[in-house]
């Protein structure tokens, strides 16, 4: 079982392009849920798709949009980066309705916008 | 707006003492509480837990204790290892299967030998 596997671990891009970020879940899982984890900061909770619509959303612009496809991937997308945008994307894997402690999260990608 | 709050952002310890680690939050509507550990390049993993019906659960040499009137809670770790090194993060939720986790910002422990 590979787990929660994200793509890629590392990107640079320049301020006003867009980056899209992917995760595949832990097999098994059907729920994936995005966080930002800025430097010296904890991860804050960015959404989570669900039968391939987000069902909950965190407080971030609408510049951060996701999907999720049939085989429960995930991809983020985040249009005109900001330098405020580099941080630590991680992607956490569930099952619809298991308790929160039977996520796991991939290793996350890191994202630096210059 | 941080709702939850670490304000360690390091603590070192010797190898067999306790490791103590702090969390505070303010919202009165989170009633489920996680400690995730996180070493460098891997993600956050779970490690124990605790439901604001309890004050305090145990896992072998991991421990948390919850004060809900106080809005706090700790992370015991008795003895600390060497491998207990690592990124220690708090984490809330209004319930057991909520996955929008809000999360403290962190305290290294450094285990010394």
């Amino acid at each position: 079982d590979a787990g929660v596997t994200q793509s890629p671990t590392h990107l640079i891009k320049t301020r006003g392009q867009q980056v899209t970020l992917r995760c595949s879940p832990k097999s098994g899982h059907d729920t994936v849920s995005w966080y930002q984890q800025a430097l010296g900061q904890g991860p804050q909770f960015i959404f989570q798709y669900y039968e391939e619509e987000e069902r909950q959303r965190g407080n971030f612009p609408d510049r951060f949009s996701g999907h999720q496809f049939p085989n429960y991937s995930s991809e983020l997308n985040v249009n005109a980066l900001l330098l405020g945008d580099s941080a630590l994307y991680l992607c956490a894997s569930s099952s619809q309705g298991a308790v929160n402690t039977e996520a796991f999260f991939g290793q996350g990608t890191r994202l630096t916008v210059v | 707006d941080q709702q939850v709050k670490q304000n360690s952002p390091s603590l070192s310890v010797q190898e067999g003492r306790i490791s103590i680690l702090n969390c505070d939050y303010t919202n009165s509507m989170f009633d489920y509480f996680l400690w995730y550990k996180k070493y460098p390049a891997e993600g956050p993993t779970f490690l124990i837990s605790i439901s604001s019906i309890k004050d305090k659960n145990e896992d072998g040499r991991f421990t948390v204790f919850l004060n809900k009137s106080a809005k706090h809670l700790s992370l015991h770790i008795v003895p600390s290892q060497p491998g207990d090194s690592a990124v220690y993060f708090c984490a809330a939720s209004r319930y057991s299967n909520d996955y929008k986790l809000s999360f403290g910002a962190g305290t290294t422990v450094t285990v010394r030998a």
